[in-house]
């Protein structure tokens, strides 16, 4: 079936760190992969997203290349902020076409300290 | 401004009372969708509706239930017989249920019991 794996957390880094928040996925045939930000007590925003193989998100100074080879999507960021610190989903939209086609993975906490 | 609005932000319920969250969307989108985050957890779906007047049930819907009367409205009654119904709630919409359409969300609405 199709499943979202997540980095478990928490994640804790200093400021102007290297982020790397790995995501792998299973899925049949060619989904669509996402990565989501939730600020506390907030609903999630999309962060950015992949369509197809090969494809790299970005957004904000964080970047997700779609490997189909590795079934990965894992998030980078090269420095990052405070105002960074949240939790990240990763996310998948399988290719058949149904409202019940996405799945989210567990999600990872990151904290960044001054 | 486009998006989805979740009312109350906070809510507090009583035991044996039904309590319903309202969501409301005005980006004319057709799926619409109802998560429950627990806190520290990823998402669990409860109700997910493709179009008007229909919806289907999720991984967890027991002791919640749904309409779908207007595309633009998706209210989430929590009933009397959901036990645990202390959590986070999230709406969510998008213009269909192809791979690459994204999923956005509302600012959630916090349930607790009293």
């Amino acid at each position: 079936g199709n499943s979202v794996t997540q980095m478990e957390g928490p994640v804790t880094l200093s400021e102007e760190a290297f982020l790397t928040i790995n995501c792998t996925y299973t899925a049949t045939g060619y989904p669509s992969l996402f990565w989501y930000v939730q600020y506390p007590g907030e609903g999630l925003q999309l962060l950015l997203k992949a369509t197809k193989a090969d494809d790299k998100g970005s957004n904000k100074g964080f970047e997700a290349t779609y490997r189909k080879e590795t079934t990965s999507f894992h998030l980078e960021k090269g420095s990052v902020q405070v105002s960074d610190s949240a939790v990240y989903f990763c996310a998948l939209s399988e290719a058949q076409t149904g409202a019940n086609n996405l799945f989210f993975g567990t999600g990872t906490r990151l904290t960044v300290i001054p | 401004d486009g998006g989805i609005t979740q009312s109350p932000k906070y809510l507090f319920r009583k035991e044996g009372q039904n309590v319903t969250l309202s969501c409301e969307q005005n980006l004319n989108h057709d799926a619409m969708y109802w998560y429950r985050q627990d806190p520290g957890q990823g998402l669990r779906l409860i109700y997910y509706s493709q179009i008007v007047n229909d919806f289907q049930k999720g991984d967890i819907a027991e002791g919640y239930s749904v309409s779908r009367e207007k595309k633009e409205s998706f209210p989430l009654t929590v009933t009397s017989a959901q036990k645990n119904p202390t959590a986070f709630y999230l709406c969510a919409s998008r213009t269909g249920t192809v791979s690459g359409n994204t999923i956005y969300f509302g600012e959630g609405s916090w349930l607790t019991v009293v």
